[in-house]
């Protein structure tokens, strides 16, 4: 069964830095890309970021690009979003998301939250 | 970026209705579309991929159709459980973009 746990939400101040990790399990963490995608409370879903399954290929949405980055450790199945310099209007629930090759979202997290405020 | 729109913004429906939501992009993304369904206080669940075939596990009371810049999602008979938010996605090029969500609630 595929599962996926994100982790490292939490309260923030403005400025300021977190690490978000995704946990992986059931299925060949290396062979998928993966992204992240986030949802302001009471908003829509907002494409984040993507990396390649080898991870030496990332995107990033225009919003985040300079301030966030994705990696992930094949070894241990774990995706990571390191964000930085954070606004108010980061303020959302972080959902990581497995891509088919070359298609779809088809697996989802369960989403952490991270409330940016002072 | 393609920009993606959904309508409509909400409708309410009883259960047994036939719901129809509609999604277009403002390129041709070819098939590349899906539908989410999203739940309050959980994560979307992936309903529809390449615009028309039915995620595996997914009943197939619903359906997708499509194609090039205008996409439909249909509900054949709306049971409770399907009462939701519904999101169109074009994968066809970065940003993959959402549209902005249908909420379908109870008449």
């Amino acid at each position: 069964e595929v599962q996926m746990l994100e982790s490292g939400g939490g309260l923030v101040q403005p400025g300021g830095s977190l690490r978000l990790s995704c946990a992986a399990s059931g299925f060949t963490f290396s062979s998928y890309a993966m992204n992240w995608v986030r949802q302001a409370p009471g908003k829509g879903l907002e494409w984040v970021s993507a990396i390649s399954a080898s991870g030496l290929s990332t995107d990033y949405a225009d919003s985040v690009k300079g301030r966030f980055t994705i990696s992930r450790d094949n070894s241990k199945s774990i995706l990571y979003l390191q964000i930085n310099s954070l606004r108010t209007d980061d303020t959302a629930v972080y959902f990581c998301a497995k891509r088919e090759v070359y298609g779809h979202f088809d697996y989802w997290g369960q989403g952490t939250l991270v409330t940016v405020s002072s | 970026d393609i920009q993606m729109t959904q309508s409509p913004s909400s409708l309410s429906a009883s259960v047994g209705d036939r719901v129809t939501i509609t999604c277009r992009a403002s390129q041709d993304i070819n098939y590349d579309l899906a539908w989410f369904q999203q739940k309050p206080g959980k994560a979307p669940k992936s309903l529809i991929y390449a615009a028309s075939s039915l995620q595996s596990g997914v009943p197939s009371k619903f359906s997708g159709s499509g194609s090039g810049t205008d996409f439909t999602l249909t509900i054949s008979s709306l049971q409770p459980e399907d009462f939701a938010t519904y999101y169109c996605q074009q994968y066809n090029t970065y940003p993959f973009t959402f549209g902005p969500g249908t909420k379908v609630d109870i008449k």
